[in-house]
């Protein structure tokens, strides 16, 4: 997405952490968020933030928005081979009727043993 | 909890054939959203729907057209296919009227064009 940018591969051992970048460009944005793609799969929405937020925690998940820099990060704790995905970071610039999301281009993890 | 149901889930057509995919959002979810992801791309919006009435549209070719229906399913059609065409194509729903954020995919058609 043209808008939406994230560096294409990642790799990490198992156990460690993953962190992964995305930067863009909408200052309008109001919710960006963070889906999972598994191989054939679909898209699965793993968490979201609101852009008046700087942090989310959900369980392995933290979410840092740095809105000045329009920069939001995923980080993974205590990877495991069932991470292996693509993570897709994704914009929209207001949550109304049919507002459309913007994805970036993915960054494929892969899990070193 | 009931998913965003896609179908078919393969479909293999000719070159200049046409296509019609099919979309069951979630029960009461009023929006619906069509995306094409082409292989090693990103999803690319393609159109929606609030309250079967379009409401944006995207990079959708003009062979290609869609509805939402009174009971909110929505399907895309799409003519002349070209092989270009091949694609996941994945459709998503969500709520105005609720607090979940985010938008639900269903598991995507594979379109492949021969």
């Amino acid at each position: 997405g043209e808008d939406v940018e994230q560096s294409l591969f990642l790799s990490v051992r198992e156990g460690d952490s993953s962190v992964i970048n995305c930067t863009y460009t909408d200052s309008s944005s109001t919710y960006l968020y963070w889906y999972k793609q598994e191989p054939g799969a679909g898209l699965q929405l793993l968490t979201y933030i609101f852009s008046n937020m700087d942090m989310k925690q959900d369980q392995r998940l933290t979410v840092l928005l740095n809105k000045k820099d329009k920069h939001l990060s995923l980080r993974i704790a205590d990877t495991q081979t069932g991470d292996s995905a693509i993570y897709f970071c994704a914009e929209s610039p207001l949550y109304s009727s049919a507002s459309k999301i913007i994805f970036g281009s993915g960054t494929r993890l892969s899990i070193r043993p | 909890a009931a998913g965003v149901i896609q179908s078919p889930r393969h479909l293999i057509k000719e070159k200049r054939e046409t296509a019609t995919l099919k979309c069951y959002p979630i029960p009461r979810h009023d929006t619906v959203y069509w995306y094409q992801q082409g292989p090693g791309q990103d999803p690319q919006f393609l159109i929606s729907f609030y309250e079967k009435m379009q409401s944006d549209k995207g990079s959708i070719p003009d062979r290609f057209s869609a509805q939402q229906f009174s009971d909110y399913h929505s399907e895309l059609n799409m003519s002349s296919l070209e092989l270009g065409d091949s694609a996941l194509y994945f459709c998503a729903s969500s709520s105005t009227s609720t607090e979940v954020y985010g938008y639900t995919f269903g598991s995507g058609t594979r379109l492949t064009v021969v």
